[in-house]
């Protein structure tokens, strides 16, 4: 069974630093997605980043990165020049890809709440 | 624009009463998702469908059930509400092409089961 770790139940960060929200999975699949998503208090999930267990670079979109060590099994966050709109609870998840096809279901960490002090 | 809409967004029931949450995309997705959201726990897997008339169980799926009748539907009931339930819920669609589908998620339903 597929399973997400967020170690960091809450993380405190200056604006304008970077930051790092720590993943860590297991599965047994040799085929998987790792994503992260961001929920502001409002409550909806935006996507943030993606990154596909053959992908051999690790995934950029602009302030977001993710640091996939797949030896280590870990896909941490990294935001860059933190905004005070970043403070959010942050979650990572983890997709089955069985055979290059995505089956969909996303298996989620308990998420990290990311505090951005002016 | 296509979207994931939810109904009703608040909801406060009683114990034993059966409820219905719905869900409805535009998106034209054949995977659609029901998730739950409570404190410690992150996002847990009710229910999933992979296509009209298929439904499967997810992580946490005691006490709910769901049907598809159709592409953009995927209603949630609880058959007889408990206090346990009392949740954020979320649904989610995505697509079946091609490796990287992002999930798409509706603004969620807060039910409350008193």
């Amino acid at each position: 069974a597929q399973k997400i770790t967020q170690t960091q139940p809450g993380m405190f960060v200056q604006e304008k630093e970077a930051v790092t929200l720590d993943c860590t999975y297991d599965t047994s699949d040799q085929s998987y997605g790792l994503f992260w998503y961001k929920q502001p208090s409002s409550g909806e999930m935006i996507f943030l980043i993606y990154q596909g267990s053959y992908d051999e670079q690790n995934a950029t979109e602009g302030r977001y990165s993710l640091n996939f060590q797949k030896a280590r099994k870990s896909a941490n966050l990294v935001i860059s020049a933190s905004q005070l709109g970043d403070s959010a609870m942050y979650f990572c998840a983890m997709r089955e890809d069985a055979g290059g096809t995505s089956y969909g279901k996303l298996t989620f960490g308990q998420g990290t709440i990311l505090t951005v002090h002016p | 624009d296509a979207e994931i809409t939810q109904s009703p967004r608040h909801k406060i029931t009683e114990t034993g009463r059966q409820v219905t949450l719905a869900c409805h995309q535009t998106w034209n997705h054949n995977n659609m998702f029901w998730y739950r959201q409570d404190l410690g726990h992150g996002l847990r897997l009710i229910h999933y469908s992979y296509g009209v008339h298929d439904t499967n169980k997810g992580e946490v799926s005691d006490g709910y059930s769901v049907s598809r009748s159709n592409t953009e539907d995927l209603p949630l009931t609880l058959e007889s509400a408990a206090s346990s339930q009392t949740s954020v819920y979320f649904c989610a669609s995505s697509p079946t092409s091609g490796l990287f589908n992002e999930q798409f998620f509706g603004p969620g339903t807060r039910l409350t089961v008193l």
